[in-house]
C-alpha cells in the first residue's frame, strides 16, 4: 500500500515565478492538507481540500491556492514566489474525521533565490 | 486548538526509557492529545493520541494526567532511529477541517 507521494522531490525557483507541487494521498483517504516548515520551526498549516474544495485554511496569503482532483490527488500553487517562500512544503492525507491520523509525504523543499 | 508547552530539547541514551512531557493548561474537554513525530529528513509521522485514559500501541504510551492539563510520551526503550523532533498537538473532536498546529516541538537525542 503505497503512502502518500509527493513530486518533485526539490525545486529552485526565482524571485517572481510560480510553482506547482503535486501530492498523491494515502489509498483510501479523500482529504489532503498542506503544510509549510521553515528551518528550524514546526509545520504551518496552509489549507486543506475535501470533496474538490477548499474546506480550510490557514493564515496564508491568495498567492497560495490549490486543487484537488477526483482521484482525491492535490496540488499546491504558490504565485509571486518571495525568498520567505524557501521552505519545505508537506502534504499530509487523512479521512475527514475530526481525530484522524493525518499521513505526511516525505515533502517538497522549495528553494526561491 | 489550544497551546501546547514542550522543552526544546532533552537527551537519554540507547536502550533507557524517554517520558517526553507535554503541558497543556488550557485543554477543552473536547481535545484530544496527539503526538507526532519528525525524523531527520522526513515528514511527520502519527505516534499516538488519547483523550481521558492511558493509551499504548507498539510505538509509545500516552500518559494523561488525571486533571489532562499534562502528559507525557513515553518511549520504554529507546534506540537510535528514535531521534527526533517530537509534537504534543491538541486536536478537537470537532476539527476534522482544521490542519494540526504544531509548535516547536522537542528534540530529542539518544546517545549510543
Amino acid at each position: 500500500d503505497a503512502g502518500v507521494t509527493q513530486s518533485p522531490t526539490h525545486l529552485i525557483k526565482t524571485r517572481g515565478q510560480q510553482v506547482t507541487l503535486r501530492c498523491s494521498p494515502k489509498s483510501g483517504h479523500d482529504t489532503v492538507s498542506w503544510y509549510q516548515q521553515a528551518l528550524g520551526q514546526g509545520p504551518q498549516f496552509i489549507f486543506q481540500y475535501y470533496e474538490e474544495e477548499e474546506r480550510q485554511r490557514g493564515n496564508f496569503p491568495d498567492r497560495f491556492s490549490g486543487h484537488q482532483f477526483p482521484n482525491y490527488s492535490s496540488e499546491l500553487n504558490v504565485n509571486a514566489l518571495l525568498l520567505g517562500d524557501s521552505a519545505l512544503y508537506l502534504c499530509a492525507s487523512s479521512l475527514p474525521t475530526g481525530t484522524d491520523t493525518q499521513y505526511f509525504g516525505p515533502g517538497t523543499r522549495l528553494t526561491v533565490l | 486548538d489550544a497551546k501546547t508547552t514542550q522543552p526544546n530539547s532533552m537527551e537519554s541514551n540507547e536502550e533507557e526509557p524517554v517520558h517526553l512531557p507535554c503541558n497543556h493548561s488550557t485543554i477543552s474537554g473536547t481535545d484530544y492529545i496527539h503526538w507526532y513525530r519528525q525524523l531527520p529528513s522526513q515528514g511527520p509521522e502519527y505516534v499516538i493520541h488519547g483523550l481521558t485514559s492511558n493509551v499504548n500501541n507498539r510505538m509509545a504510551s500516552l500518559a494523561i494526567a488525571e486533571d489532562r492539563k499534562s502528559s507525557t510520551l513515553i518511549l520504554h526503550r529507546a534506540t537510535l532511529r528514535d531521534a527526533a523532533v517530537y509534537y504534543c498537538i491538541l486536536r478537537d473532536v470537532g476539527g476534522g477541517a482544521d490542519g494540526l498546529t504544531f509548535g516547536k516541538g522537542t528534540h530529542l537525542i539518544i546517545q549510543p
